[in-house]
């Protein structure tokens, strides 16, 4: 999956409790995102980064954080998770935005909270 | 930020036949991409088409845009039982500059 990894795969968690998810890339892409995916919904983007240590709001950023201390490492976090962050959780990258933006994919991480 | 609406929800065919599958958007756009998911992975990136191209190929693949109607189709000539996956449509510019957002895509299911 172009040199992104996500990890865990999958994680079970109790509501209340923090979560982080890692996207680590190895393409040395500027430009990374995180998103979820639902039944009824598609892919909703949560937050994103156009740099180091710039990151910004998506359309369903309530309830989650990020940060971006180098290229390669996008962290998202739950701070205190609900049983509506069910979900599967997608990271992507890419390497320009504009006329030529390809987003790639990682494989996704299945988060369910009970 | 803007997302692309697919139509149909889903579309089952055989082994051989062609697959179209629709996409609709609202505001102005720079270009307009193609995505495949396969089951339980991320997704893939088909194609783009920029706003000044009304059609393109690659492989098995058409594109066609209509800026006009603000719509996109993407075919799929001579499906093969691979191709089951979902697509998406993502309408890039405007709002969405640097921020894609997808639908729910098109469920597409090739029958051997």
């Amino acid at each position: 999956d172009a040199g992104i990894t996500q990890s865990p795969r999958h994680k079970v968690t109790e509501t209340g409790t923090p979560v982080t998810l890692r996207c680590h890339q190895t393409e040395n892409h500027r430009y990374m995102y995180w998103y979820r995916q639902d039944p009824g919904h598609g892919l909703r983007l949560i937050h994103y980064s156009y740099g180091v240590k710039d990151t910004d709001k998506g359309e369903v950023s309530d309830g989650y954080s990020v940060s971006r201390s180098k290229t390669e490492d996008f962290l998202l976090t739950l701070e205190s998770a609900t049983s509506s962050q069910t979900s599967v959780y997608f990271c992507a990258i890419s390497e320009s935005i504009g006329a030529n933006e390809k987003l790639f994919f990682g494989s996704g991480t299945q988060l369910s909270v009970l | 930020s803007q997302q692309g609406e697919e139509d149909p929800q889903a579309l089952s065919i055989q082994e051989g036949e062609n697959a179209t599958m629709n996409c609709s958007y609202k505001t102005s756009i720079n270009n307009l991409q193609w995505y495949r998911q396969n089951s339980g992975r991320g997704l893939v990136h088909l194609i783009l088409i920029r706003s000044n191209e009304r059609e393109k190929h690659s492989g098995r693949l058409r594109v066609t845009l209509d800026t006009s109607k603000k719509s996109s189709s993407l075919l799929i000539t001579a499906s093969r039982a691979a191709d089951t996956a979902s697509y998406f449509c993502a309408p890039a510019g405007g709002t969405s500059y640097g921020k894609l957002t997808f639908g729910q895509g098109t469920i597409l299911t090739v029958h051997p």
